[in-house]
């Protein structure tokens, strides 16, 4: 089965430099997802699109901006980058569910980010 | 404050043992995940508890809802090598779909 793809793997960046994520979620799903996830922390929401939509903001810092495309791919554009944006960025994606019924979400292999 | 807490946060044993996983919190959730993470790769999705009391199984792992569907355990019976990765426990609640994730329990199990 499909499964979310994220690129690139791996991206290495200087300070105040721009990076920019790529995600493209399971086939049919209409909802993207951003975390954020530091060494030995959990997932850190970040931003999340239904239907091309921002639907939810979590963290997500001012100098990142985020869109989902008319194919539903979502990129996550981050500028002035700091030492502390290293990290690993998911992307998620899942089908709302009818009212009532219950959300799952399925992760990416993750973009690992280090800015130097 | 963290509003999903693990217990406990590191685990390290001998393949053929079992152990437990524990996910607390003070909130009721309308659903709750458990997702298992290999470093430097995406959480997995392993299962989904929606009902109070639920248990499921997943061949040698069982998850359990507590009652009041503000807490959830996953058993590992007979742990193996294969195991070993951080144990992740998300719940969703007030209508949100953005789940809340917590810390994480990391388990290594030894051959």
């Amino acid at each position: 089965a499909a499964g979310v793809i994220q690129s690139p793997r791996h991206l290495i960046k200087e300070k105040r430099e721009t990076a920019t994520l790529k995600c493209y979620p399971i086939p049919r799903h209409d909802t993207v997802y951003w975390y954020q996830q530091g060494p030995g922390q959990d997932p850190q929401f970040l931003i999340s699109f239904y239907e091309k939509m921002q639907s939810d903001k979590g963290s997500i810092p001012d100098r990142f901006s985020a869109q989902q495309f008319s194919d539903y791919h979502s990129e996550l554009n981050m500028s002035s980058l700091e030492l502390g944006d290293s990290a690993l960025y998911f992307c998620a994606s899942s089908l709302v569910p009818p009212s009532g019924k219950y959300n799952e979400q399925f992760f990416g292999p993750g973009t690992r980010l280090t800015v130097l | 404050t963290q509003l999903l807490e693990q217990s406990p946060q590191f685990l390290s044993i001998q393949e053929g043992e079992n152990l437990t996983v524990y996910c607390n919190s003070s909130s009721v959730f309308s659903s709750l995940q458990w997702y298992r993470q290999e470093p430097g790769e995406g959480p997995v999705l392993l299962v989904t508890v929606v009902t109070g009391g639920e248990v499921k199984k997943l061949k040698r792992l069982t998850f359990q809802f507590g009652d009041a569907r503000k807490d959830s355990s996953l058993h590992i019976t007979a742990a193996q090598p294969g195991d070993t990765g951080l144990y992740l426990c998300a719940g969703a609640s007030g209508g949100s779909y953005i789940p809340t994730f917590g810390r994480g329990t990391s388990l290594i199990v030894h051959p």
